[in-house]
């Protein structure tokens, strides 16, 4: 089955400073590749995502590449603010609507 | 529209005890999950419904059965609870166009 890695597992950084995040998978058939935020106490939410036909994709501060061959994808995040302060876990599936894969999260802290 | 609901929010079970953890969705989807969070550990599938009538099994399926009563409704049970499945439980849903998976608010399960 796929297993998906991710690092680090704890991320510290001063609000306005970016954040990266990175993960790697096993599947090469995964095609799909979510990002999704925590927040304590709270469900996850869909952050950003991506398909494996694009290797980038932007929204806001958030972004998100992709490496097929290396089969490595990263969250970006620009301008932190301590409201980016949580938990976020990467996933990869072979498909958009099949069951997720999740790394274990990284635990992100942005201080003023 | 309230999306991803589940029921009950937190419980207390003794072990042995058995219990059945509600997710409900109202947003057409076809396909549903329960996966199980612990710390360090991510959140990892327990079982899924691709569509109504169907279930299979996740990646931590012993202990817990299920039941995809109906489009909108898929249940957990647990019928001899174990300190071990003292977790938060997550339900979520997928469908629409982009098939993006959609979580409940989750149910915190202490088995003593």
């Amino acid at each position: 089955g796929e297993n998906v890695e991710q690092h680090p597992s704890t991320l510290s950084v001063q609000e306005g400073d970016s954040a990266v995040i990175k993960c790697t998978y096993s599947d090469s058939a995964s095609n799909y590749f979510p990002w999704y935020k925590q927040e304590l106490g709270k469900r996850p939410q869909l952050i950003i995502d991506i398909r494996s036909n694009v290797g980038e994709k932007k929204d806001q501060r958030i972004a998100v590449t992709l490496n097929k061959t290396a089969k490595h994808f990263s969250l970006h995040i620009t301008e932190t603010q301590p409201e980016d302060s949580a938990v976020y876990f990467c996933a990869a599936t072979r498909h958009p609507g099949y069951a997720l894969n999740f790394g274990k999260g990284t635990s992100l802290l942005v201080t003023p | 529209n309230a999306g991803v609901t589940q029921t009950p929010k937190f419980q207390v079970l003794k072990t042995g005890q058995s219990m059945t953890l509600q997710c409900a969705q109202d947003m057409n989807h076809n396909s549903m999950y329960w996966y199980r969070q612990d710390p360090g550990m991510g959140l990892r599938l327990i079982y899924y419904s691709a569509s109504e009538g169907t279930t299979d099994k996740g990646e931590v399926p012993n202990g817990y059965n299920v039941s995809r009563l109906n489009k909108r409704e898929f249940s957990l049970r647990l019928e001899s609870a174990a300190p071990s499945q003292t977790s938060v439980y997550f339900c979520a849903s997928s469908g629409g166009a982009r098939e993006t998976q959609y979580f409940g608010p989750g149910t915190r399960l202490l088995v003593l």
